[in-house]
């Protein structure tokens, strides 16, 4: 079983469409972060979220952290293609950083 | 910004022979380097960290002799696949940590394919 747990594993939408992708634990984390990857390059840091409740927004999307530090939601309004790549949730366990088994997003114009 | 180069971006190699991969961090000093192995639409597995100037730490169930790390320098760790095989192919990344906040930058990541 992963530490963390994202769901779903892939989605495909329709540009312009809303989506959210989950990322949940029973451990308590003192942050999670987000990636971004895209097929043959290394993931890139979106955001990190540091206080239970936290919300943060990145244009589109938009991050939240469970009020128990247990969990990371990421939504992203009016998907776009551009927006197509393999998103990661990840978190310190320990001195290690640990990853979600990633969500595979298609939008499809 | 903090960026990290691996080199090469992807090699072939035959069974058998031995493989180096580079990981560069271009404008920091990395306390540690770290290095992750990924598979087709899988997540990142972290296979060891390295700290300058020690031995690497390895995860379990990763062969030390096989995946070999030097951490020769502060901006400098290598691994090297020995007597690689065709199981061996995969999307190797590393990542390098400057001391601060916990933030790892990760590089672009290699292709080994091994025929």
């Amino acid at each position: 079983t992963q530490l963390l747990e994202q769901s779903p594993q892939f989605l495909s939408i329709q540009e312009g469409e809303n989506l959210t992708v989950y990322c949940n634990s029973s451990s308590v984390f003192s942050s999670l972060q987000w990636y971004r990857q895209e097929p043959g390059e290394g993931p890139v840091l979106l955001v990190t979220v540091v206080t239970g409740g936290e919300v943060k927004k990145l244009k589109r999307l938009t991050f939240q952290f469970g009020d128990a530090r247990k969990d990371s939601s990421l939504h992203i309004t009016a998907a776009q293609p551009g927006d197509t790549g393999l998103y990661l949730c990840a978190g310190f366990y320990g001195n290690k950083l640990v990853f979600g088994a990633g969500t595979i997003l298609r939008v499809k114009s | 910004g903090a960026v990290v180069s691996q080199h090469p971006s992807w090699v072939i190699c035959k069974s058998g022979t031995s493989v180096k991969i580079e990981c560069r961090s271009l404008d920091f000093q990395a306390t540690t380097m770290f290095w992750y192995r990924q598979f087709p639409k899988q997540s990142l597995m972290l296979m060891a960290t390295s700290n300058e100037g020690s031995k690497a730490t390895y995860e379990q169930g990763v062969e030390k002799d096989k995946f070999l790390i030097n951490h020769a320098s502060l901006t400098l760790s290598t691994l090297t696949v020995t007597s690689a095989h065709p199981e061996d192919s995969s999307f190797y990344i590393c990542s390098a940590d400057r001391g601060q906040n916990n933030e790892q930058f990760f590089g672009p990541g290699t292709r080994l394919t091994v025929l």
